[in-house]
């Protein structure tokens, strides 16, 4: 089983829906991760949460919002989704102990 | 990482060649230097990584090279095999709040 498990893994849905994307990990990491890749631009950070009540904007955080259920569950949520937010998104964690981060398979959201 | 447009860099060889793949960063200030590798349909994968106190470190196959004076990466790639083809990001930060700012990739191929 993967260490970091998004669901659902790929989603398509209209312009104005509320869409909510899971993460869950095995790792045991304190610190979680939602990254976005779009082609030409590599990830861009939208959100970080260093433990369960901790939670941090990035560089990219307008448009959506996150919540850290569980020290292992971290979902992102589109409030009302629209065409531009069609993107690869990525789970991520980490170790304080450790800079490398841990990626989950990607969730391709399609807004229409 | 460093804005290089919207098209993605593109690198091919010849199986059993070395590779070498390049990154700028922006920050003069950066410590820590990440490489992964993301082969298609999914997550990013690390590498090798380096802290600023350091020029050179090698790993299997690979070897991460920094140059802080022109705050410039690569990564090298012994004996590239066809397993190698994917998305190569290089990615930075600073400090103890640990965020990464990731290039926007390179493409590797590797032709049989």
């Amino acid at each position: 089983d993967a260490d970091v498990t998004q669901t659902p893994r790929n989603r398509i849905t209209k312009t104005g829906k509320r869409i909510m994307l899971e993460c869950s990990q095995t790792k045991g990491h304190d610190r979680m991760y939602w990254y976005r890749q779009d082609p030409g631009l590599g990830l861009r950070l939208i959100y970080y949460s260093f433990d369960v009540k901790d939670i941090n904007k990035g560089e990219i955080s307008d448009g959506y919002s996150v919540s850290r259920q569980a020290q292992a569950k971290f979902s992102l949520s589109l409030e009302s989704a629209i065409p531009n937010q069609t993107a690869l998104y990525f789970c991520a964690t980490s170790d304080p102990d450790r800079d490398e981060l841990f990626f989950g398979e990607g969730s391709r959201l399609t807004v229409l | 990482g460093e804005s290089v447009g919207l098209h993605l860099p593109t690198l091919s060889v010849q199986e059993g060649d070395n590779s070498i793949i390049n990154c700028a960063y922006s920050n003069s200030a950066s410590d820590y230097f990440i490489w992964y590798k993301q082969e298609s349909g999914k997550g990013p994968q690390f590498i090798i990584d380096i802290r600023s106190n350091m020029d050179k470190r090698q790993g299997q196959r690979v070897t991460v090279l920094l140059n802080k004076t022109v705050k410039h990466l690569s990564l090298q790639i012994a004996a590239t095999q066809p397993g190698d083809s994917a998305v190569y990001f290089c990615a930075d930060s600073r400090g103890s709040n640990y965020k990464l700012t990731f290039g926007k990739g390179t493409l590797l191929t590797v032709n049989p």
